[in-house]
C-alpha cells in the first residue's frame, strides 16, 4: 500500500534558519504529493502540492520538489520566522486499490517545528 | 465565512454513551471526509463520501457511523462510547478526488470520562 516517511521531530531553529523537512514516499502509479501545517488548536491546511515529477510546489517562502527518481517531497524555507511553529505534514494521494477510481489521502506521521526569536 | 464548520469543538463525555458530530461545508464540494487524529498527531482516514454515497470506510469499528444527508453535510455517530476513542477528528471537503486538495474544519476534541 501507499506510505509516507518524513523526518521524526521535533526541529527546534532559531528565527531566519534554513529549514529542511525530509518526506520520501512509496506508492503505485503516480501520486500527487502534498505539504500540509497545522498550527496549535487548528485544523490542517495545505501549504504546497505537485502532481507531477519535477513539479515545484511554493508558498509563503516554503518550496518542494516531486523527485520521482528519489520518490521524495523534502519541505525547504531558506529563513523560518516565529510564526512558522507548526506541525508539518507530508501526504500524497493515491488510489484506494489497484485499478479503482476512488483516492484516499495518506500523511506521514508529522514533523512539530518550533522556531524560537 | 467559516469554509468547513464543526460542531461541537470540545466534547467530553462519559464511557459507554452515544454521541454526534456535525459537519457542513459551504465550498460546493463533491466529497467529504472524516478523519482521526491520535495523541502522538498521527491522522488516518476514516470515512470518505462522493455525492452522498460512501466510497471510503477503513477498518473502523462499526459502532461509528457515518451520514451524509446531502452534499455539504457529513455527520458522524458514535456508540457506545470507549476509553480508545478520545482523539481529535477531524472533517475535510474538496472538489472531486486526486489532486484536488482538502479542506479541513477546525476538530472536534473528543475526551471519554
Amino acid at each position: 500500500g501507499n506510505s509516507v516517511t518524513q523526518m521524526e521531530g521535533p526541529v527546534t531553529l532559531s528565527e531566519e534558519a534554513f529549514l529542511t523537512i525530509n518526506c520520501t514516499y512509496t506508492a503505485t502509479g503516480y501520486p500527487s504529493l502534498f505539504w500540509y501545517v497545522q498550527y496549535p488548536g487548528e485544523g490542517l491546511q495545505l501549504l504546497l502540492k505537485a502532481t507531477k515529477a519535477d513539479d515545484k510546489g511554493s508558498n509563503k517562502g516554503f518550496e518542494a520538489t516531486y523527485r520521482k527518481e528519489t520518490t521524495s517531497f523534502h519541505l525547504e524555507k531558506g529563513s523560518v520566522q516565529v510564526s512558522d511553529s507548526a506541525v508539518y505534514f507530508c501526504a500524497l494521494t493515491g488510489v484506494v486499490n489497484s485499478g479503482g477510481s476512488n483516492y484516499k489521502l495518506t500523511f506521514g506521521k508529522g514533523t512539530l517545528l518550533t522556531v524560537n526569536p | 465565512d467559516t469554509a468547513v464548520s464543526q460542531t461541537p469543538k470540545y466534547l467530553v463525555t462519559q464511557m459507554g454513551n452515544d454521541k454526534s458530530i456535525k459537519c457542513e461545508q459551504n465550498l460546493g464540494h463533491d466529497t467529504m471526509y472524516w478523519y482521526k487524529q491520535d495523541s502522538k498527531k498521527f491522522l488516518k482516514i476514516m470515512f470518505s463520501y462522493n455525492n452522498k454515497e460512501l466510497i471510503i470506510n477503513e477498518t473502523v469499528p462499526n459502532r461509528f457511523s457515518p451520514k451524509s444527508p446531502d452534499k455539504a453535510h457529513l455527520n458522524l455517530h458514535i456508540n457506545s462510547l470507549e476509553l480508545g476513542d478520545s482523539a481529535v477528528y477531524f472533517c475535510a471537503s474538496s472538489r472531486g478526488q486526486g489532486s484536488h486538495p482538502q479542506h479541513f474544519g477546525d476538530g472536534t476534541r473528543l475526551s471519554i470520562l
